[in-house]
């Protein structure tokens, strides 16, 4: 069965630094990947989509990679504020690129220090 | 435009209790999926759910039901509830065409905490 990794449980940073997260998945070829922030007692929120055919995707001060050979993911947070300190989830798209059969990571919980 | 919701927030039940979940999608999305979150995990797929069909099931017993209404909005039901049920539940809409192709995000309700005693 499919299985993902995400790198370890937290990480810590400074503000201003890059923060760096790693997804990483076995025994599947998804059509896409996602990657969700989550904060404390909420529901995750949908930040960025790479699809299998495409290398990098940037939005604002988010980067995600995808090498397909690799089977990983990176997640960058440039210039990291306080306000980034959350749990960010990576998800597998689900067969035929079906969303809603996602598998998701146990998250990293990254925090930003001022 | 409201986002999905779902009720009730929190709730309370002992051992061998039965819950129902409910969950508003997004208007115009007819998918809805069910995750079960439990503490210091991700989420795990339970249910999806579109023209009120059911579209695919997780490693789940079959006290873990769930249906769709015409109107889209779902409900999940949990019979004998153990304690390891305790988690947050969350439910997410979609948009999904026919041929289960959809744009790929998902959007989440805040969940609902279910703690069993």
């Amino acid at each position: 069965s499919q299985k993902i990794e995400q790198n370890s449980e937290a990480l810590n940073i400074q503000e201003g630094k890059t923060a760096t997260l790693t997804c990483n998945y076995t025994n599947y070829s998804p059509a896409y990947l996602q990657w969700y922030r989550q904060d404390p007692g909420r529901g995750p929120v949908f930040l960025l989509l790479i699809r299998e055919n495409e290398k990098e995707k940037r939005k604002e001060r988010l980067k995600v990679t995808f090498d397909t050979t690799l089977k990983q993911s990176l997640f960058h947070i440039t210039a990291s504020q306080p306000a980034d300190s959350a749990t960010y989830l990576c998800a597998l798209a689900g067969p035929r690129g079906n969303a809603g059969k996602s598998t998701f990571g146990d998250g990293t919980t990254l925090t930003v220090k001022p | 435009d409201a986002g999905v919701t779902q009720s009730p927030t929190h709730l309370i039940k002992t051992r061998g209790q039965h819950v129902t979940l409910r969950c508003s999608p997004i208007s115009g999305h007819k998918s809805v999926s069910w995750y079960q979150q439990v503490l210091g995990q991700g989420p795990q797929f339970i249910f999806q759910y579109y023209e009120k069909e059911e579209r695919g099931r997780g490693n789940f017993p079959d006290r873990f039901s769930a249906r769709q209404f015409p109107n889209y909005s779902s409900e999940l039901n949990v019979n004998a509830l153990l304690l390891g049920d305790s988690a947050l539940y969350l439910c997410a809409s979609s948009t999904l065409h026919r041929d289960y192709l959809n744009t790929g995000e998902l959007f989440f309700g805040e969940g609902s905490r279910l703690t069993v005693l």
